[in-house]
């Protein structure tokens, strides 16, 4: 239902655009980020909620970007000024509540210096 | 450093009952927010096992239940069974932080 592209190697200091399509109306719920290093925990990047509202982990510092259309059901992750600790596996995620209830597969993103 | 804290690891053999905390605080389960397990298989993404608290999705066997005391809350594992291995992770929300998501540190099962 929610299928993430985008993810590749790439170098320190460079940008990347992480997308997600999803199978339904994605309007109504909370979509979100969430990644998770190797052999690390789980950890939300950034979400929207259903009024537009963004929320951002500290992390990001300004350097992530999270959207959405919910004409075509997409959602998509600006990353920017990557570094090597923004390695991991990067799942789209919707949400009702304050629970997460469809994951997408995930998109593997490596930065090397 | 997350602000829900679990234990690294939890074992039993096959059969047995298996709990897991995770304490929080009173700006997150201890404000009332809802708390939420994921169960991430080797290799998968995570699925939710239980919501609000105490509640299973269409489909979670009836082994897996979800309390909350206080600030921790607990997710209960009866009958283990092998497929049960896995990584579990409590998820609530904290009025200190950004977004309504925030995820405990991880709990590996492991069945002997």
């Amino acid at each position: 239902q929610l299928v993430e592209t985008g993810g590749r190697a790439t170098q320190a200091g460079e940008s990347l655009r992480l997308s997600c399509t999803a199978s339904s109306y994605i309007g109504d719920s909370f979509v979100t980020w969430v990644r998770q290093a190797p052999g690390e925990g789980l950890e939300c990047v950034a979400v929207i909620s259903p009024d537009g509202s963004r929320y951002y982990a500290d992390f990001t510092m300004g350097r992530f970007t999270i959207s959405r259309d919910t004409s075509k059901n997409t959602l998509s992750l600006q990353l920017t000024t990557l570094r090597v600790d923004d390695t991991g596996v990067y799942y789209c995620a919707t949400g009702i509540g304050n629970y997460i209830d469809v994951w997408g597969k995930g998109t593997t993103v490596t930065v090397s210096s | 450093q997350s602000v829900l804290t679990q234990p690294p690891s939890v074992s039993g053999a096959p059969g047995q009952r298996v709990s897991i905390s995770c304490a929080g605080s009173s700006s997150n389960i201890g404000a009332g927010h809802f708390v939420n397990w994921y169960q991430q298989l080797p290799g998968t993404a995570p699925k939710l096992i239980i919501y609000g608290d105490s509640h299973r999705p269409s489909g979670v066997p009836d082994r897996f239940s979800g309390s909350k005391s206080g600030t921790s809350a607990f997710l209960a594992i009866t009958g283990l069974q092998s497929e049960d291995e896995a990584d579990y992770y409590c998820q609530s929300s904290d009025t200190t932080l950004n977004g309504p998501y925030v995820f405990g540190t991880g709990t590996k099962v492991t069945v002997l």
